[in-house]
């Protein structure tokens, strides 16, 4: 059974740096792209970015380049995205998600981020 | 970007009923399209990809189609556990866009 368990999620202030991990069993993680996408309080749905298999190649959303970069360890299989120089606008549900050519065929749990002083 | 525009944003319909719902595209996405359902307090899950192939598990009552900037979800005979929020994307172009969303309840 394919599972991604996302952690890492907490208060942080404006300004503040952040870490998300993504666990992945169930299938051979080496052989997807990962995704993330966040899910903001109003529930629009907004993709951040994604990594190729052996994180050789990234690509980001215009909205969080420069800001967030996404990672993998695929010794462990775990998927990262590091969050720096957050905003307000930045708070939301963060999902690590699988990717088949760019449609989203599994999801985390999420992971709560808030962004606030 | 392209944008993804959704409608209805919210939809109320009786049991065994056939909804539709529509998404449209701001350029020609060429059929690189999917519908994610989300269930209240759970994360969404894939219906449909490249417009029309049902997801594995998918009950067949699920159908997309649709083709340039125009794509529909349609929901044969509603049963209750159809009440969800339903998400059109698009990923015929990077960034990956999200229509708003559809809230479906029962009436």
């Amino acid at each position: 059974e394919v599972q991604l368990v996302e952690s890492g999620g907490s208060l942080v202030q404006p300004g503040g740096s952040l870490k998300l991990s993504c666990v992945a069993s169930g299938f051979t993680f080496s052989n997807y792209w990962m995704d993330w996408v966040r899910q903001t309080p109003g529930k629009s749905l907004e993709w951040i970015g994604e990594i190729n298999t052996d994180g050789s190649k990234t690509n980001y959303a215009p909205s969080i380049k420069d800001r967030f970069t996404i990672s993998r360890d695929n010794a462990k299989s775990t998927l990262y995205l590091q969050m720096s120089n957050v905003k307000s606008d930045d708070t939301a549900i963060y999902y690590c998600t699988i990717t088949t050519t760019g449609y989203f065929d599994y999801w985390g749990q999420g992971v709560m981020v808030t962004v606030s002083s | 970007d392209i944008q993804m525009t959704q409608s209805p944003a919210s939809l109320s319909a009786s049991l065994g009923e056939t909804v539709t719902i529509e998404c449209r595209a701001s350029e020609d996405i060429y059929s690189n399209l999917a519908w994610y359902q989300q269930k209240p307090g759970n994360s969404p899950q894939l219906l449909i990809y490249d417009a029309n192939s049902l997801a594995d598990g998918v009950p067949s009552r699920f159908s997309g189609s649709g083709s340039g900037t125009q794509y529909s979800l349609k929901i044969n005979s509603l049963q209750s556990e159809d009440v969800a929020s339903y998400f059109c994307q698009q990923y015929n172009n990077y960034p990956y866009t999200f229509g708003a969303g559809t809230k479906l309840e029962l009436k």
